[in-house]
């Protein structure tokens, strides 16, 4: 069956320094990967879409990367901030509009210490 | 535009109660998804609606049903609540016209179930 893996420990980070989250799954082949940010008592909140032929993608400090042979991606925040503190859910999916029944990862909390 | 609104935000039920919960979607938004959330579980999907229809359906008992309303808002209900229901009910829609990409979902703020 599909299986995403975070990691269930919290990652504390110094203010400042870059953040990298990690994003694993397998058996299937997502052609996208998208990412939420979800703060305590609140609903997750879209960050970024990545495409399997996109390496890359950038929006201000953040940085998502999508190997498909690794079957992973990396989610970067460069120059922390205490507000950046919160749970980071990664969500892999094959094509296709709407939903369809789009699955997260159990998501990374992650702790910007000042 | 006005965001995913859900009501109510928090409720509380004794186990044998049932309980009826409200998604109104981003205008324009034809797909509404339902999810639970709880600290073990995480994000578990429970249901998608298109068009008033079921389109997809998440590995829930029977007790967890659904609807969508023409004008796309949505409802769900919980019959028979258990103690296990306690949770935070996440309603998210999205745009679904088929093209890569567009089933970016936009959250709710969630209703807080607490079954005593």
């Amino acid at each position: 069956s599909q299986k995403i893996e975070q990691n269930s420990e919290a990652l504390n980070i110094q203010e400042g320094k870059t953040a990298t989250l990690t994003c694993n799954y397998t058996n299937y082949s997502p052609a996208y990967l998208q990412w939420y940010r979800q703060d305590p008592g609140r609903g997750p909140v879209f960050l970024l879409l990545i495409r399997e032929n996109e390496k890359e993608k950038r929006k201000e400090r953040l940085k998502v990367t999508f190997d498909t042979t690794l079957k992973q991606s990396l989610f970067h925040i460069t120059a922390s901030q205490p507000a950046d503190s919160a749970t980071y859910l990664c969500a892999p999916h094959t094509m296709g509009g709407g939903a369809d029944g789009l699955t997260f990862g159990k998501g990374t909390h992650l702790i910007i210490q000042p | 535009k006005a965001g995913v609104t859900q009501t109510p935000r928090y409720l509380i039920k004794t186990r044998g109660q049932q309980v009826t919960l409200s998604c109104s979607p981003i205008s324009g938004h034809r797909s509404v998804s339902w999810y639970q959330q709880t600290p073990g579980q995480g994000l578990q999907f429970l249901f998608e609606y298109f068009s008033e229809t079921q389109r997809n359906k998440g590995n829930f008992p029977g007790r967890f049903s659904g609807r969508q309303f023409s004008n796309s808002r949505s409802e769900m209900n919980v019959s028979t609540l258990e103690l296990g229901d306690s949770a935070l009910y996440l309603c998210a829609s999205s745009l679904d016209d088929r093209a890569p990409g567009a089933n970016v979902l936009t959250f709710g703020a969630g209703s807080r179930l607490t079954v005593l």
